[in-house]
């Protein structure tokens, strides 16, 4: 089975600029959960989407949202982007809302 | 916040057993014990989880404490390849990981 794909791997942007990113998770894998990493925050949570719902957010402001599509592949957006969004973002996917959750390798983004 | 604390790094010579301790005093009894490693700006790997009893595969063991305020993560015989940081999270939901720093193991030859 192909894991996680998380595209792109690498992302350069200015600040202002709007920034989407995408996975597509393993085959029949329902939920699929955001993270951001950063060297002085972390792992951070972002947010969950299980059926096209989102199910959980962490504590993001409003500029970072998210979506799911019927065949499970999920996106994220981050609008008028800072410095500061420079991380990697992770992705992962669980076959349902209760397992074991299964990473992408991150897109990383650098925001100049 | 994390509810676990590990320390922040170990060393541990390549071929002996690595052992990750992992303390969650305030775990509730519905959390399991999760944990995950990554190696140098990859995504997180799965490593192994439990709730009460001792877990063993093929990557490794894991160890909780009768009164479950404690793990320790056992890989039986550490390589070069182990090198990585070491996750330790307690969750009952899964799917909302509060990560912490983790442990920062290092193999030396």
């Amino acid at each position: 089975k192909a894991g996680v794909t998380q595209t792109p791997r690498y992302l350069i942007k200015t600040r202002g600029q709007q920034v989407t990113l995408s996975c597509s998770p393993i085959s029949g894998h329902r939920s699929v959960s955001w993270y951001q990493q950063t060297p002085g925050q972390g792992l951070q949570f972002l947010f969950e989407y299980f059926s096209e719902t989102q199910r959980n957010k962490g504590n993001f402001p409003g500029r970072f949202s998210g979506r799911q599509f019927s065949n499970s592949r999920s996106e994220m957006n981050v609008s008028t982007l800072e410095l500061g969004d420079s991380a990697l973002y992770l992705c992962a996917s669980s076959p349902n809302t209760q397992n074991i959750q299964y990473f992408g390798a991150g897109t990383r983004l650098s925001v100049l | 916040d994390a509810k676990t604390t590990q320390p922040p790094s170990m060393d541990c010579a390549e071929g002996r057993a690595a052992n990750l301790p992992c303390n969650h005093s305030t775990i509730s009894g519905n959390e399991y014990v999760y944990w995950y490693r990554q190696i140098h700006s990859q995504g997180p790997q799965y490593i192994i989880h439990g709730l009460k009893n001792n877990e063993t595969n093929e990557m490794a063991s894991l160890i909780i404490t009768e009164d479950r305020k404690s793990s320790t993560l056992i890989l039986p015989h550490a390589t070069l390849r182990d090198t990585a940081v070491y996750y330790c999270i307690v969750d009952n939901y899964g799917q909302n990981f509060v990560f912490g720093p983790g442990t920062r193991l290092s193999v030396l030859p």
